[in-house]
């Protein structure tokens, strides 16, 4: 059972454009919500997070929302660059001592010059 | 600060040979997490080491296992190795800070196993 789903396997934005990640969550335990960014060949390095006592979260070009009524959270990137060409992977954590980190299955940008 | 390191970074076995791959978490991060990842399954989560205890295991087999030492320096092993795991395993580490806060984990560049 899929915890935390990305449905869009994969993702195709013109340079300069907004490009719009989306997440999925069932468990309502879930309180730290991040965004990781994976290049080929790279271990997935952290790019944003967002705690569940907050619905926005902006850094730079990178703002996550989270609406928990829906269990959604998107990533959106405003402007769009050829470098932010990567597979994005969700996760979440769940409140209490064990917070082991549930992922998706990642959604691949490809952003196009 | 040095990061996450992976060693070795690529490896060819063949069925039946058992593998032990090694990461060293970033100084001071006392909480090493294993990961499998292969195309369409996305991360896996094996298990968590945290003062040399295992904390949390995901749902692999007992052919997976792995360690931590003293100086939070972990290894995993996996025995009888199966076409299937050719994957990478990516190692990542984290620091824990006092009040349940969350910390984000930090990635090793994994170790690229190929079971031929």
């Amino acid at each position: 059972d899929q915890q935390v789903k990305q449905n869009s396997p994969s993702l195709s934005v013109q340079e300069g454009r907004i490009s719009i990640l989306n997440c999925d969550y069932t468990n309502s335990m879930f309180d730290y919500f991040l965004w990781y960014k994976k290049y080929p060949a790279e271990g997935p390095t952290f790019l944003i997070s967002i705690s569940s006592i907050k619905d926005k979260n902006e850094d730079g070009r990178f703002t996550v929302f989270l609406n928990k009524s829906a269990k959604h959270l998107s990533l959106h990137i405003v402007p769009s660059q050829p470098g932010d060409s990567a597979v994005y992977f969700c996760a979440a954590a769940p409140a209490g001592n064990n917070r082991k980190l549930i992922w998706g299955l990642g959604t691949s940008l490809a952003v196009n010059p | 600060k040095a990061g996450v390191t992976q060693t070795p970074r690529y490896l060819i076995k063949t069925r039946g040979q058992q593998v032990t791959l090694s990461c060293s978490p970033i100084s001071g991060h006392r909480s090493v997490s294993w990961y499998q990842q292969t195309p369409g399954q996305g991360l896996q989560f094996l298990f968590e080491y945290f003062s040399e205890t295992q904390r949390n295991k995901g749902n692999f087999p007992g052919r997976f296992s792995g360690r931590q030492f003293s100086n939070s320096r972990s290894e995993m092993n996996v025995s009888t190795l199966e076409l299937g795991d050719s994957a990478l395993y990516l190692c990542a580490s984290t620091r824990l800070v006092a009040g349940g806060q969350f910390n984000e984990q930090f990635f090793g560049p994994g170790t690229r196993l190929t079971v031929l």
